[in-house]
């Protein structure tokens, strides 16, 4: 198993640009996650997923929007990239078990917005 | 959410036991605790949960307060791989979503 993999690993943009990252699982989980980290800081959760066909906002949604057409793939895209969206993405996903959620993290993407 | 607090940072020497301490004096009945680590340029990875009682799996041990106001995560013999940042997370068993909250963290430093 591949786990969570992302792409790309790293990304520049000039300010006004978009870009689509693309997270993919092979576990069939049913829950996926984006999440972004500015530096010295803890991860902060900017959209999520609960199963196909399914999106909804986490803490910090704003300029970002996100798709889940299949199961395993999970995009997040940047449609006017700004300063302010440098960081590095995670994206994550999980699965229940006795009601508990276990999350596996991706390598993460590394974005520079200029 | 409930909150959890946790000391910035703490340091180690090779094969001594690390204790990281998390407070969570607002902790609900229903709410797990989870504690994830991240070593440097990755992704965060799971190292144990627990509800009421203490628990232990091969990366660690998790001892929780008899209030559960507060619980330690327990390196039994830091190695330098154990160099990371520590989170210990709440999530509310009612949460259907399996949202988790970030902090912070503890920064570990594993000196040989």
């Amino acid at each position: 198993n591949a786990g969570v993999t992302q792409t790309p690993k790293f990304r520049v943009l000039k300010t006004g640009q978009s870009m689509t990252l693309l997270c993919a699982q092979d576990m069939n989980h049913e829950y996926m996650y984006w999440y972004r980290q500015d530096p010295g800081m803890g991860l902060r959760l900017i959209h999520y997923s609960v199963g196909e066909g399914t999106t909804a906002k986490g803490e910090v949604p704003d300029g970002y929007n996100v798709s889940r057409l299949k199961k395993q793939n999970f995009l997040l895209g940047l449609e006017s990239a700004a300063p302010s969206q440098t960081s590095v993405y995670f994206c994550a996903s999980s699965y229940i078990r006795d009601r508990v959620y276990e999350q596996y993290f991706g390598p993460g993407t590394r974005l520079t917005v200029t | 959410d409930a909150k959890t607090t946790q000391p910035n940072s703490m340091e180690s020497n090779e094969e001594e036991p690390v204790h990281l301490p998390c407070n969570h004096s607002t902790i609900s009945g229903t709410d797990y605790i989870h504690w994830y680590r991240q070593l440097p340029s990755q992704g965060p990875e799971y190292v144990i949960h627990g509800l009421t009682s203490n628990v232990n799996n091969r990366m660690a041990s998790l001892a929780i307060a008899e209030d559960r106001k507060s619980s330690t995560l327990i390196l039994h013999r830091a190695t330098l791989r154990d160099a990371a940042v520590y989170y210990c997370i709440l999530r509310d068993v009612s949460d259907s979503w399996g949202k988790f909250q970030f902090g912070a963290g503890t920064q570990v430093v594993v000196t040989p």
